[in-house]
Formats: C-alpha cells, structure tokens, sequence
C-alpha cells in the first residue's frame, strides 16, 4: 500500500523567506503526485501536479516541486512567501498502475507566515 | 470548468438520526467519486471509491452499513450517515474524477457535520 510522509507539520516563516516542504512516498511504481492547498476555512485547492515528463513543476501562486523518483521525494518549494500563504498543505500521490484510483494524503503542514 | 458541490455545507442532526449529502459535478461527467473524511487538524481519509452504477467501494474499517454511498449518475453521489452518533462528526469532502480518463481529482467544498 502507498503511504505518504510530510515530515513537517507545523512551519513558521516571516515574510519574503523561502519555503520548502517535504514529501516522500513509498511505492516503487508509477505515480502521479499532487501537492494541494486549504486556507483556513476553504476546501481543498490543486497547487500542482505531476504525472510525467519534467521532474521539475510549476504550480500557481509561485509554488513548484521536484519530483526526484530515486528518492522517492516530491518537495514544495516557493523562492518568497507572503502572508496570504497562511494555509494547510497537503502532498498526496495515486498510483495508477495499481488500479486504485483514489489518492493517498500526508498528513499535512500547517504554514504559518508571520508578517 | 471541474467545479464540484457539495450539498448541505454544514449540517448538525441529533443523535440517532440519520443524514444525507450530496456531490454533483456541476459541468463534467464523473465515472468516479470518492468521499473523504477530515477530522480537525488532521488529513484526509478515503472512506469509500463510488463508481456510477455500481457498488462502492469501501476502505477497510469503514462500516458499509453506516455510511451508504450511492452514485446513481454521471453527477451525484450521495452519503448517507445512518443512525449518526457524536463519533461521526467530522468534515466529508467528496472528490470527482472526469470521464475522458483524467488522472486528477476535483474536490468538493466540505460538509461539516456535528451529532449533537
């Protein structure tokens, strides 16, 4: 079964910092991975995803993640983040190749920025 | 384009009682919804995969009894929360995957329900 691990879960920076968030799965077959976003008190919002091609992916608002396959890692990255980030981030991969098509969540990091 | 309702957004219902809530794809045709449970400062857990039409499919240690899923069309699905208990409040989000094959998933508002 796949499982996915965010190793932080709770991150404060002051403004214009540089972010990046970890995400590491365990399945050695083909993945599609999603990084998504919920401000508090919103639903879920897809930042970015990958399924294949560039290992490097460019979401909205800045953010963008490296899928790096030999470490089983797909980290967020955002150069400099604004108080408007103040959200709860969340990586989640699906593994077609199972046939399951569901996705697997991590269970999140709280991004707090400070002004 | 992909947006997804959920329908009520909150909901609290005594004791008993059982509770109902819809998912529609309001501009696509979704082959497969998924309803998730979120409890506070925590992820999402898959509870069931529905796919139109057929039965749906639950994870392990959801009860099938209690929490029925029907996805009678292209657009709705439906969880019903029978003879709900404090335990199960909780926020459901439901996802919704297109027709034509698309790998990603798009996400309902929410449903918070409180079991008083």
């Amino acid at each position: 079964a796949q499982s996915v691990s965010q190793h932080n879960h709770h991150v404060i920076l002051s403004e214009a910092a540089s972010l990046e968030l970890g995400c590491n799965y365990s399945y050695g077959g083909t993945v599609n991975l999603f990084w998504y976003v919920q401000y508090p008190g919103q639903h879920l919002q897809l930042l970015l995803k990958y399924f294949s091609g560039d290992p490097l992916v460019k979401g909205i608002k800045g953010f963008e993640a490296e899928f790096i396959k030999s470490k089983f890692s797909f980290n967020l990255r955002k150069p400099s983040v604004q108080w408007s980030d103040t959200a709860e981030y969340f990586c989640a991969v699906n593994a077609e190749d199972t046939g399951r098509r569901a996705l697997t969540f991590g269970s999140g990091t709280r991004l707090q920025v400070q002004p | 384009g992909a947006v997804v309702s959920q329908h009520p957004s909150r909901v609290i219902c005594k004791s008993g009682t059982s509770v109902k809530i819809e998912c529609r794809s309001l501009d696509f045709q979704a082959t497969t919804m998924f309803w998730y449970r979120q409890f506070p400062k925590q992820s999402l857990m898959l509870m069931a995969t529905s796919n139109e039409g057929s039965k749906a499919t639950y994870e392990q240690g959801v009860e099938k009894d209690k929490f029925l899923i029907n996805h009678a069309s292209l657009t709705l699905s439906t969880l019903t929360v029978t003879s709900a208990h404090p335990e199960d409040s909780s926020f459901y989000i439901c996802s919704a995957r297109g027709l034509a094959g698309g790998r990603e998933q798009y996400f309902g508002p929410g449903t918070r329900l409180t079991v008083t």
